[in-house]
């Protein structure tokens, strides 16, 4: 089952306003990750926080995490049409290996 | 070296066929991922490798998945007695051991198989 979920599972927004998508996961983490997909294509990641960080910054990206909750946000300012696409949360866990798993991601729509 | 890259892009296949597809991650990264994705959600674990070895395999690969990766180079996901429920995107990652807690994934751009 996946870890993350991200609400909300849509977003329209108009160009130029902030778009804030959250994540929440269910058991303890050694990282989240951000990523972007792109109709059809493969995933980029745009960011990653430790458990032992509270706030992270990337260009017009700004990334969250509190742990005590166990949820996440991430909000991306000034957003342009360039910007629609899916994105998803990702948890990495120690299960005696690292693997990474995904939520059911949000999808941003941003209109010109 | 640019990137991860997956062959084929797109593979149309009848049910009961067997299909095989390639991943070649970036060349430092000693590990490598196998994701399946449907429409919609987000991309499920299938297996992974460090090196040569597979370290884990999700209960999702049932006994027609299986997965190599001969001297740790490149991977193959080969998929016997295709099923109409196969049809996905099967995407493939990299990433060092120890970036992954800081880097996150490499991500190739994914083979979409259809199953007819």
């Amino acid at each position: 089952s996946q870890q993350g979920e991200e609400d909300p599972q849509a977003l329209s927004i108009q160009e130029g306003e902030n778009a804030t998508m959250n994540c929440s996961y269910k058991t303890s983490i050694n990282n989240l990750q951000w990523y972007r997909q792109n109709s059809g294509r493969g995933l980029v990641h745009l960011i990653l926080i430790r458990s032992n960080e509270r706030e992270k910054h990337s260009g017009r990206l700004r990334v969250t995490l509190d742990t005590s909750k166990k949820s996440s946000s991430l909000l991306i300012t000034a957003s342009r049409a360039a910007d629609t696409a899916s994105y998803f949360c990702a948890t990495d866990h120690n299960t005696g290996g690292f693997k990474t798993i995904f939520g059911a991601g949000t999808r941003l729509f941003v209109k010109a | 070296d640019t990137g991860v890259s997956q062959n084929p892009r797109h593979k149309i296949t009848k049910r009961g066929q067997n299909v095989t597809f390639r991943c070649d991650p970036i060349s430092e990264h000693n590990r490598l991922y196998w994701y399946r994705q449907t429409l919609g959600q987000g991309p499920e674990f299938l297996t992974y490798f460090q090196n040569e070895a597979q370290l884990e395999k999700s209960r999702l690969l049932s006994d027609r998945f299986s997965a190599e990766r001969p001297k740790g180079s490149f991977s193959t996901l080969e998929i016997q007695r295709t099923e109409q429920g196969d049809s996905a995107m099967y995407l493939c990652a990299s990433s060092l051991v120890a970036a992954s807690a800081n880097y996150g994934y490499t991500f190739g751009s994914g083979t979409r198989l259809t199953v007819v």
